[in-house]
């Protein structure tokens, strides 16, 4: 079963860069799916960010293209998320999560990482 | 790009039965819709995708108990024989010019 692990830094200042990464396993991160990168702040719902297929393509939510940039690791069987310019609008749970391209719904999530946007 | 459109909530009793929906917006009535249920604390939890035909293919170890259907623009999720468990949000999901797109969510109360 695939499983991912979402990790990195639970407190970034304003102005400053978010930095997460996904660890994928019981599965490859190559192949027909595409890697997702999907937000929830406080008391809100889920806010689609981004995806990339293991060749390093990627399709952005264009309200965030700007300050979103997302990339693969097929060594290392990871993907990573980068958002710039945060500001504590962007405090939310960061999930990561697998998208079947065939039938364009998520099958797994990772638990998801609490990132905090304070000085 | 498509819209969903959930109810905020949705509450029944331990044992009864429960129908959530999720409606597309009208121009996009054919598009498949996936549910997610999140628990409190939670990450979200693929438990079905739903087809325009009512048919639906579940994910690993999704208990019986869940089933969907479809009716036009609208994607139903129903659990039968509730538990306490099953208190959660739920979260309808699409896919539509190159972005995907969530519901509201609705969540649910067991009494």
């Amino acid at each position: 079963q695939v499983q991912l692990q979402e990790s990195g830094p639970g407190l970034v200042k304003p102005s400053g860069t978010l930095s997460l990464t996904c660890a994928v396993s019981g599965g490859s991160i190559s192949g027909r799916n595409w890697w997702s990168w999907v937000r929830q702040s406080p008391g809100k719902g889920l806010e689609w960010l981004g995806e990339i297929s293991h060749s390093g393509s990627t399709i952005y939510n264009p309200s965030l293209q700007s300050r979103v940039t997302i990339s693969v690791d097929r060594s290392k069987n990871q993907f990573s998320l980068k958002l710039t310019s945060v500001t504590a609008a962007d405090t939310a749970v960061y999930f990561c999560a697998r998208f079947v391209t065939a039938t364009s719904h998520f099958d797994y999530w990772g638990q998801g990482s609490l990132v905090t946007v304070s000085s | 790009q498509p819209v969903l459109t959930q109810s905020p909530s949705a509450s029944a009793s331990p044992g009864a039965s429960v129908k959530l929906t999720c409606s597309l917006s009208s121009a996009h009535s054919s598009y498949s819709v996936a549910w997610h249920q999140q628990r409190p604390d939670e990450g979200p939890r693929y438990l079905m995708n739903i087809f325009s035909d009512g048919s639906h293919t579940k994910g690993d170890g999704i208990p019986d108990r869940f089933s969907g259907s479809a009716s036009g623009a609208e994607r139903y999720l129903t659990i039968s024989s509730l538990q306490s468990e099953d208190e959660a949000d739920y979260y309808c999901q699409t896919w539509g010019s190159g972005i995907v797109v969530f519901g509201g969510g609705t969540k649910l109360t067991v009494l």
